[in-house]
């Protein structure tokens, strides 16, 4: 069925420090995935995507991966900043369809 | 360049009462969706609309809840006879006509944050 899951509900890193938040889905049929961010009582910010025919992209900062043979995603995020403080989604695009199913989200914090 | 616009930012209703949640796409957009989103939840897909259509209304509960998307105005989300467990935000996001090789970006306003005492 359709799902987005993330492996960790909580991560928490060093001001200057890479992190990298990852994301399973289920749906073979998935041919688009986006990375969104959520500030507390904010709507979600669209950060980076990649169709399924890619298997990386490069942002400011910012790298998706994608691998669909085990269908996983992840979002690397390189010298983190405080304003790098939030809760990342990920979400997919099942083909044929328009909706986005999103995943149960991981917060992460910047210590200084 | 406005962004997508939700308004009222936060509504309380007594249970019983009914909620009109509106939507103003991004200039342009011809495509809107609404998610709903429990505290320390992901948002679930609720409906898909275009001007005057519903095209996808299969996160929509089957009673209580509505949709509309006319052609002139907002679109508006509205819950009828409202229970605690509607309390919830909600989220509209709106997209420019998808062509093939267009990217998918949805773009969201800043969501409804429902109350229902």
């Amino acid at each position: 069925g359709e799902s987005v899951g993330l492996h960790l509900p909580t991560l928490s890193v060093q001001e200057g420090d890479n992190s990298i938040i990852n994301c399973a889905y289920s749906n073979s049929a998935s041919d688009y995935f986006i990375w969104y961010k959520q500030e507390s009582g904010k709507g979600p910010q669209f950060i980076i995507d990649i169709r399924s025919n890619m298997d990386k992209r490069q942002g400011q900062r910012v790298t998706v991966l994608l691998n669909k043979t085990v269908k996983h995603l992840s979002l690397q995020i390189a010298a983190t900043q405080p304003g790098d403080s939030a809760v990342y989604f990920c979400a997919d695009r099942i083909q044929g369809a328009q909706k986005l199913v999103f995943g149960q989200g991981t917060r992460l914090t910047i210590n200084p | 360049n406005a962004g997508v616009m939700q308004n009222p930012r936060h509504l309380v209703r007594r249970r019983g009462q009914e909620a009109r949640l509106r939507c103003s796409p991004m200039k342009g957009h011809s495509h809107v969706y609404w998610y709903r989103q429990l505290p320390e939840e992901g948002l679930k897909f609720m409906v898909y609309l275009q001007k005057e259509n519903i095209i996808d209304e299969s996160g929509m509960p089957k009673e209580r809840f509505s949709a509309e998307f006319p052609k002139e105005g907002p679109s508006i989300l509205r819950i009828q006879q409202v229970v605690r467990g509607d309390s919830a935000a909600y989220f509209c996001a709106s997209s420019p006509l998808i062509t093939a090789g267009s990217s998918y970006e949805q773009y969201f306003g800043p969501g409804t944050r429902l109350t229902v005492t």
